[in-house]
């Protein structure tokens, strides 16, 4: 069975503010992979990233980047820089080849960025 | 960019009567898939759908759920009987390959009264 603890429920920072969503993941499988999806205000769920299992590289994308740490089972995200927009509610998601790209989903981290 | 949609955005229905939610998937997607949000939750897994039938369910997928890809480009998640505890966001998903990300609609608010 799969698991996604995203322990931290709601987080307030400050415009141009760091800030860090953690995730941690369970899985006995050995390829597995991992998602965030961003929950904007508006309700849709928009794709931020995947990474497999066998690619322990972070990634940056612009103000966004991607800590992933198979040997914490976690894949954490920071923003940098925050700003207003990045209000929304993070989610942090785990399939497995045998899953049939079924996702399980994190309770969410809901990030308001005062400005 | 090629998107899914959800039809309606919003539907308020009465406790007992079906309602059938509708999603276009990104045309050359393979696999399919239902999600409900309760308000404030996580997203839960309903069903997963692929060659044209119901490759996974999850418990909350009772005989009152049931899907359908009436031609090649509807997958419609029908409510036979409505309950209170149906309300939630209905997000309906494709993705491309069975690790591929999935790609959401914007969702369908369902309202039981």
């Amino acid at each position: 069975a799969q698991k996604v603890t995203q322990a931290q429920t709601e987080i307030s920072v400050v415009e141009k503010e760091d800030v860090t969503l953690d995730c941690v993941y369970e899985t006995r499988d050995t390829t597995y992979y991992l998602f965030w999806y961003k929950q904007p205000p508006s309700g849709e769920l928009v794709f931020l990233i995947r990474r497999n299992s066998f690619d322990e590289q972070n990634e940056i994308s612009g103000r966004y980047s991607w800590n992933f740490q198979k040997s914490t089972s976690s894949f954490n995200f920071t923003i940098t820089a925050s700003q207003v927009v990045d209000s929304a509610v993070y989610f942090c998601a785990l399939t497995t080849t045998g899953a049939n790209s079924k996702l399980t989903f994190g309770k969410g981290i809901t990030l308001s960025v005062r400005p | 960019e090629p998107e899914v949609t959800q039809t309606p955005s919003h539907q308020v229905t009465q406790m007992g009567q079906e309602v059938i939610l509708r999603c276009v998937p990104i045309s050359n997607h393979l696999y399919f898939y239902w999600y409900r949000q309760i308000l404030g939750q996580k997203v839960e897994f309903l069903v997963s759908f692929y060659n044209n039938e119901i490759s996974e369910k999850s418990e909350i997928f009772d005989d009152q759920f049931s899907v359908e890809r009436p031609d090649g480009s509807n997958f419609t998640l029908k409510i036979r009987s409505t309950k209170l505890e149906d309300s939630a966001m209905y997000f309906c998903a494709s993705s491309g390959g069975r690790v591929s990300p999935l790609h959401f609609g914007n969702g369908t608010r369902l309202t039981v009264t």
